[in-house]
C-alpha cells in the first residue's frame, strides 16, 4: 500500500507565477489535509477537504490560494501571483475513511520563489 | 486561539539514556494527541498517538502520557539510539475537530 504521494517533490516559481502542488492520499482514504512548514518551524494548518468538498478552509490564506479534491485524480493546491514569502514546505495528510483521525503525511513540496 | 506549546526547542541526550519533550495545549475539546518524527527533508512520521480516554500507552522504547486536567502531555524515549535523532513535533487536535494544531518542535540529537 503506496503512503501519500505529492509531487513535485521541488517546485521553484518566479514572483507572479502560479503553483500548483498535487496530491495522492493513501488508498482508502478520502480524507485530505494540507499544511505549511517555515523554516525551523512547525506545521500550520491549511485546509481539510473530502472528495468534492471543502471542510474546513480556516488556515487558508484569503487571496491567491485554493484547494480542490476532485472525484477522480489528486487534490490540488494552487497558489497564484506567489510572493517571496510563499516560499516554504507544503504537507499533504490524508486519513482513513473509517473516521480515524490518524493522519499520515507525504513528503512534502518544497516551493522556492525566487 | 488554539496553542500548542512545545518544551524543549534543543535537546541533547548521550547514547542509551531517556529523552523527554513536553507539550501543553489550549483547548478543552482537544481529544487526539500523536507525535510525529521528522528527518531533515522528509515528511513528519507518525510514532505514536494518545487519545483522551487514555493516560498512557506505549510501544517498545517510545510512551506518551497524558493528563487532560492540567492540559499537558509528554513523549517518553527509552534507550535512545543515534538514529533516534531528529525534529519531534506534538499535536493536538482542535475542537474534536480533524485539524491538528502543531508544537514548534524539539530537535532531539543522541550523542554516541
Amino acid at each position: 500500500n503506496a503512503g501519500v504521494m505529492q509531487n513535485p517533490r521541488h517546485l521553484v516559481r518566479r514572483r507572479g507565477q502560479e503553483a500548483r502542488l498535487r496530491c495522492s492520499p493513501m488508498k482508502g482514504h478520502s480524507h485530505v489535509y494540507w499544511y505549511r512548514q517555515l523554516p525551523e518551524e512547525g506545521l500550520k494548518f491549511m485546509v481539510y477537504l473530502q472528495k468534492e468538498n471543502i471542510i474546513d478552509e480556516s488556515g487558508m490564506p484569503k487571496e491567491r490560494f485554493s484547494a480542490e479534491f476532485p472525484k477522480e485524480g489528486p487534490s490540488i493546491l494552487r497558489i497564484q501571483q506567489v510572493v517571496r514569502g510563499d516560499s516554504a514546505a507544503y504537507f499533504c495528510a490524508s486519513s482513513p475513511d473509517t473516521g480515524e483521525e490518524t493522519q499520515y503525511f507525504g513528503p512534502g513540496t518544497r516551493l522556492l520563489v525566487l | 486561539g488554539e496553542n500548542v506549546e512545545q518544551h524543549p526547542s534543543t535537546l541533547s541526550v548521550q547514547e542509551g539514556d531517556s529523552a523527554v519533550i513536553k507539550c501543553t495545549y489550549s483547548d478543552s475539546a482537544s481529544n487526539y494527541f500523536p507525535w510525529y518524527k521528522q528527518e531533515l527533508g522528509k515528511g513528519p512520521q507518525l510514532i505514536i498517538d494518545i487519545r483522551s480516554n487514555v493516560g498512557e500507552k506505549k510501544d517498545q522504547r517510545i510512551a506518551v502520557t497524558l493528563n487532560k486536567t492540567a492540559k499537558h502531555f509528554s513523549l517518553h524515549i527509552t534507550e535512545t539510539q543515534p538514529e533516534d535523532s531528529a525534529v519531534y513535533f506534538c499535536a493536538a487536535s482542535i475542537g474534536g475537530a480533524q485539524k491538528l494544531v502543531f508544537g514548534q518542535g524539539t530537535r532531539l540529537t543522541i550523542n554516541p
